[in-house]
């Protein structure tokens, strides 16, 4: 049973504009978020969290929402680059302290930005 | 910055050869994983440790073990290799939760 879900596996937009990637979870035990970012041969880097006391979180171009009713999180990357091109990971946790610090992940979301 | 390094960035083996992928990080994190990547499948936890000697079970820990003798390094074992094991592995350190991620081993089981 996936607990984290990014529905769609690529994204394609033009530079400049507003790239939106999407990610539902399902276990209301989660009340810690994060958006890593990848590129091909290379390891995930962080790149935003949001705990699950707020409902946006902002870093410069990029902004993370959450809908804790909905169970809906979102990246906003503004305005894209062609370097943001990469596969964008979702990841959650559900508190502190021991195994709680495991992170499940999403399958992940190639984003493309075409210059 | 934190630094998580693994052993190889390539490594080629063969079916039936006892494989050890080796990761060591150096900002003194509790915490330590292996997963591996493949198309499509996203990340997945094969294994954990918080604690030195300590381990879980991630979500695929079938034919894998792991050993944590020293707490910045954490040591991921094929006992019998298979084609199947052919994949990104990575390894990652935290101390709470973020996680920090090494640079992947990419291995071939032939």
């Amino acid at each position: 049973d996936q607990q984290v879900k990014q529905n769609s596996p690529s994204l394609s937009v033009q530079e400049g504009r507003i790239s939106i990637l999407n990610c539902d979870y399902t276990n209301s035990m989660f009340d810690y978020f994060l958006w890593y970012k990848k590129y091909p041969a290379e390891g995930p880097t962080f790149l935003i969290s949001i705990s699950s006391i707020k409902d946006k979180n902002e870093d410069g171009r990029f902004t993370v929402f959450l809908n804790k009713s909905a169970k809906h999180l979102s990246l906003h990357i503004v305005p894209s680059q062609p370097g943001d091109s990469a596969v964008y990971f979702c990841a959650a946790s559900a508190g502190a302290g021991g195994s709680n610090y495991k992170l499940t992940f999403g399958k992940g979301t190639l984003l493309t930005v075409n210059p | 910055d934190v630094k998580v390094t693994q052993s190889s960035r390539y490594l080629v083996k063969r079916t039936g050869e006892k494989v050890f992928l080796e990761c060591v990080q150096d900002m003194d994190h509790e915490n330590m994983f292996w997963y591996r990547q493949d198309p499509g499948l996203g990340l997945r936890l094969i294994y954990f440790s918080y604690d030195v000697k300590m381990k879980e079970k991630g979500d695929i820990p079938e034919g894998y073990s792991v050993s944590r003798e020293k707490k910045e390094r954490f040591s991921l074992i094929l006992e019998s290799a298979s084609t199947n094991q052919t994949s990104m592995y990575l390894c990652a350190s935290s101390l709470y939760g973020e996680q920090y991620f090494g640079p992947g081993t990419r291995l071939t089981v032939t």
